[in-house]
């Protein structure tokens, strides 16, 4: 089945630098989706990329979509103390009644303030 | 607007009993999943729902594991008997379509936490 690579597993940064994580598959996707998780609580979503190529940023947040579509980056400038939790890349094979997502296994970033 | 409601919360229960889990999905959201996530793991697809119909249960053990969503909203996952491997969160979620820009953006409940022991 499609598997997704996702780096790296843990970082720990200190408040105010830059941080970049990115995600892999042996496979296309149509959408690559970057949510976060804080503990006790579900994923939420922090942005979507449906066109290959796509740069689109979210406040501090900014992610791309790669070219091949096997490929995807996040980045966070000038992190926060709040910007603790774990990310994860998903990807996305929508249309029909499709569109399960297939998760990475999460980057957990702690961030000292 | 009111998100994926999920219920217990926590849930502590010996082998071999069982449990069962209710999921309300956003309002008028067709589609409804049930994910697990097994700790320092990524969600994985148990089930997928469109209205009332199963669209993939591939991943579903099925012979400890059932859902169903009969009225084609809420949604209840149920494990009988429970192993302690299947300690984990049980995520739902829902989507529907928000025009042909955003595709079928997936949302998530906060989770709920089973302890088997």
């Amino acid at each position: 089945g499609q598997q997704l690579n996702q780096s790296p597993q843990s970082m720990f940064i200190q408040e105010g630098e830059d941080v970049s994580m990115n995600c892999t598959s042996s496979s296309i996707f149509n959408t690559w989706l970057w949510y976060k998780q804080e503990p006790g609580e579900g994923p939420v979503l922090l942005i979507a990329l449906y066109k290959a190529g796509e740069l689109t940023s979210n406040g501090r947040l900014t992610a791309q979509f790669g070219i091949t579509r096997k490929d995807s980056f996040l980045n966070i400038s000038a992190s926060i103390p709040s910007d603790v939790g774990i990310y994860f890349c998903a990807g996305q094979n929508y249309g029909g009644s499709q569109g399960n997502l297939i998760f990475g296994k999460g980057t957990k970033l702690s961030v000292k303030p | 607007e009111a998100g994926v409601a999920q219920s217990p919360r926590y849930k502590i229960i010996e082998k071999r009993q069982s449990v069962a889990f209710w999921c309300n999905p956003i309002s008028g959201h067709a589609t409804l999943y049930w994910y697990q996530q097994i700790l320092g793991q990524g969600p994985k697809l148990l089930i997928q729902f469109q209205n009332n119909g199963v669209v993939d249960d591939s991943q579903l053990p099925k012979d400890r594991f059932s859902a169903e969503r009969l009225k084609g909203v809420d949604s209840t996952l149920k494990i009988q008997p429970a192993k302690l491997e299947d300690s984990a969160v049980y995520l739902c979620a829902s989507s529907g379509l928000e025009g042909p820009r955003f595709g079928n953006t997936i949302y998530f409940g906060e989770g709920s936490w089973l302890t088997v022991v």
